[in-house]
């Protein structure tokens, strides 16, 4: 069982739709990071959390330590929006990033 | 300011060939990442910097894969010779420094193999 774990894998949306994506994770973190990348594409990151919630735009981005689950959430939904999504943890005292398997998201006009 | 900075965005080689691949880190990070990235699966950590000590290389193949940081800046990745599922997404990142708190990684565009 992999350490981070997303859902769903694949998704489709029309434009205008609410989307979530979820991240579940295994250990314990100091921070979960929530990533982008456009097909050829670089990865970008969206967002770094310890605790509670961040929104950036349309963007919306939380966490539930106890839970140990995170979501991302986009509103009004576009096709530019299309990428897939990458959860990412730091576990608890290291440098590193665990990686999910990514959301791969396509908004249709 | 400049991102990382990775080239070349694409490479195509046969078999048994050597290939390089480089990485400049945003200015004024000290820890630089090379990551491998097979399709559909999310990146995988071959090699950690920290200035110019490698302080993670235990998941580098060592038999074919050598990396190299002179000055603590510019790096270096290399496959010698390569094979054919060394095909994959190269790709460098950098952060600030390796203080353990999930610091952000800034990652480049990456570097696509082809190998014949």
């Amino acid at each position: 069982k992999n350490e981070v774990e997303q859902s769903p894998q694949n998704l489709t949306a029309q434009e205008g739709e609410f989307i979530t994506i979820n991240c579940s994770y295994s250990v314990g973190i100091s921070a979960l990071h929530w990533l982008q990348q456009h097909p050829g594409g670089g990865i970008v990151s969206l967002f770094m959390l310890s605790s509670g919630k961040k929104k950036h735009g349309r963007l919306i981005a939380t966490i539930n330590i106890q839970e140990k689950h995170s979501s991302l959430h986009i509103t009004a939904s576009h096709p530019r929006d299309s990428a897939v999504y990458i959860c990412a943890v730091t576990p608890s005292g290291t440098y590193k990033y665990i990686f999910g398997t990514g959301t791969r998201l396509k908004v249709l006009a | 300011e400049a991102g990382v900075v990775q080239s070349p965005r694409y490479k195509i080689i046969e078999k048994k060939q050597p290939v390089a691949f480089w990485c400049n880190p945003i200015s004024g990070h000290n820890t630089l990442y090379w990551y491998l990235q097979n399709l559909g699966q999310g990146p995988e950590l071959l090699i950690r910097y920290e200035n110019e000590e490698a302080v993670d290389d235990s998941q580098l193949p060592k038999d074919r894969f050598s990396a190299e940081r002179l000055k603590g800046v510019d790096s270096t990745l290399k496959i010698q010779p390569a094979e054919l599922g060394d095909s994959a997404v190269y790709l460098c990142a950098s952060s600030l420094g390796d203080l353990g708190r999930g610091e952000t990684q800034y990652f480049g565009p990456g570097t696509r193999l082809l190998v014949l």
